[in-house]
């Protein structure tokens, strides 16, 4: 498996903008989960799925993000408008499910992004 | 409810001396525990965990830790540090017994090795 996925890996925008950033997890894991990682706040969980479900999006910041997983291979992590203080490093982690919740979590690259 | 605290911000080493990076955690049942390292410009790698069982777990790259239920910690372990070593640690805990939710980690330890 290529692991995790992550698209694109480096993306620069100005403030008002759309961005979409794109994972797709490992094969057979059920759970996925977005964090952001700043200097300032280390790194944030922003949302997490099982099994393409919603279940915890009380990371995310504002109404300006949104996170969707049409399928158990593609998610997307959505900032609308983009704004300078979004700049992070945002990634993606799958797992498979252990005890009736997520095991050990498989990271992503990350997506470096810059909002001028 | 589930935390986990890393009290040193930084820890510095010199090449081929042990190294602990430290670890607490509070959950209300039973934890599992994980370390993950990270290097400059890339993404959380996983280092080891515990699950149950023997109390020292080994890892890659020569890590060890130990889980201790009394005092609460699972302290990263190496016997001797490399100048490759040099990263920043995250602890991570899931309390088993909360079923669903994701892993809690802690804020990172900058580990520096110097030559």
């Amino acid at each position: 498996d290529a692991g995790v996925i992550q698209s694109p890996r480096h993306e620069v925008t100005e403030m008002g903008q759309e961005v979409t950033l794109r994972c797709k997890p490992i094969s057979g894991h059920d759970y996925l989960f977005w964090y952001r990682q700043t200097m300032m706040r280390g790194l944030e969980l922003l949302i997490y799925f099982n099994n393409n479900v919603p279940i915890d999006d009380s990371g995310m910041p504002e109404d300006r993000f949104s996170a969707k997983m049409p399928n158990a291979s593609f998610s997307t992590l959505k900032i609308q408008p983009s704004e300078p203080r979004d700049s992070a490093v945002y990634f993606c982690a799958s797992s498979f499910a252990l005890a009736g919740g997520p095991h050990e979590q498989f990271f992503g690259p990350g997506t470096r992004l810059t909002v001028l | 409810a589930q935390s986990v605290a890393q009290p040193e911000d930084q820890v510095n080493v010199a090449e081929g001396n042990p190294l602990t990076v430290k670890c607490t955690y509070s959950v209300s049942g039973n934890p599992y525990l994980f370390w993950y390292v990270q290097y400059p410009n890339r993404g959380l790698q996983f280092l080891l965990k515990y699950i149950t069982g023997d109390n020292l777990v080994k890892g890659s790259y020569g890590f060890e830790a130990e889980f201790n239920k009394s005092q609460t910690s699972f302290h990263l372990k190496k016997p001797s540090a490399l100048v490759s070593d040099s990263a920043l640690y995250f602890c991570a805990v899931r309390d088993i017994n909360q079923a669903g939710t994701a892993l809690i980690f802690g804020k990172g330890t900058t580990l520096s090795v110097s030559s």
